[in-house]
């Protein structure tokens, strides 16, 4: 079975760093793009950002571009979320994802993690 | 980026109805578009990509249609289970955008 495991969510003080990870299970990672989109409290999906299936390229949504960066380790089956100079408006679940095909380009996104809750509070 | 705009927001509807959610786009699409389903503390579930078709173990009563800057997504005969908030997501950009989501509430 396919499956996505975040961890790593928690509190954080604006301005903090935290990571996020995500394991991966039941397919060959190394062959698909992976996302991370979140939800803050209440509101819509947000895509934040996107790896291609083999690392080399990343792209950001404008909100997080410059404070946030995606990274895989293929030999560990596992995406990261390195998020810094945190906002509360950063607060939110974060889901890691994975897409239809290697990314380049996007396709639609067939599986999704349970999600890890990142909270940014003074 | 492409602005997906979704509607209604809210749409109130009884079992056995069939309703329509509209996404509209800023500009063409080329129909990279999908649906997806979200319950309360769940998380999204995909319905459908490339605006039409079908993912696999999804309902037939589910459908979707469209091209260029407009699509639709159909339920026909509405069952309990179909109560949630519906999402479309353009994937023609590098950057994904999402709409804002459309509730079916009985």
């Amino acid at each position: 079975q396919v499956h996505l495991v975040e961890s790593g969510g928690g509190e954080a003080k604006p301005g903090r760093s935290l990571t996020l990870s995500c394991v991966a299970s039941g397919f060959t990672f190394s062959n698909y793009g992976m996302h991370w989109v979140r939800q803050a409290p209440g509101k819509g999906l947000e895509w934040v950002a996107l790896i291609w299936y083999d690392g080399s390229k990343t792209y950001y949504a404008d909100s997080v571009k410059g404070r946030f960066t995606i990274s895989r380790d293929n030999s560990k089956n596992t995406l990261y979320l390195e998020m810094g100079g945190l906002r509360e408006e950063d607060s939110a679940k974060f889901y890691c994802v994975k897409d239809r095909g290697y990314g380049d380009p996007p396709d639609a996104f067939d599986v999704w993690g349970l999600g890890t809750t990142v909270t940014v509070s003074a | 980026d492409i602005q997906l705009t979704q509607s209604p927001s809210t749409l109130s509807a009884s079992v056995g109805d069939t309703v329509t959610i509209t996404c509209r786009a800023s500009q063409s699409t080329n129909n990279y578009l999908a649906w997806y389903q979200q319950k309360p503390g769940k998380a999204p579930k995909l319905l459908m990509y490339k605006a039409s078709i079908l993912e696999a173990g999804v309902p037939s009563r589910f459908s979707g249609s469209g091209s260029g800057t407009e699509c639709t997504l159909t339920i026909s005969g509405l069952q309990p289970d179909d109560f949630a908030t519906y999402y479309c997501q353009q994937y023609k950009s590098d950057f994904v955008t999402f709409g804002g989501g459309t509730r079916v509430e009985i």
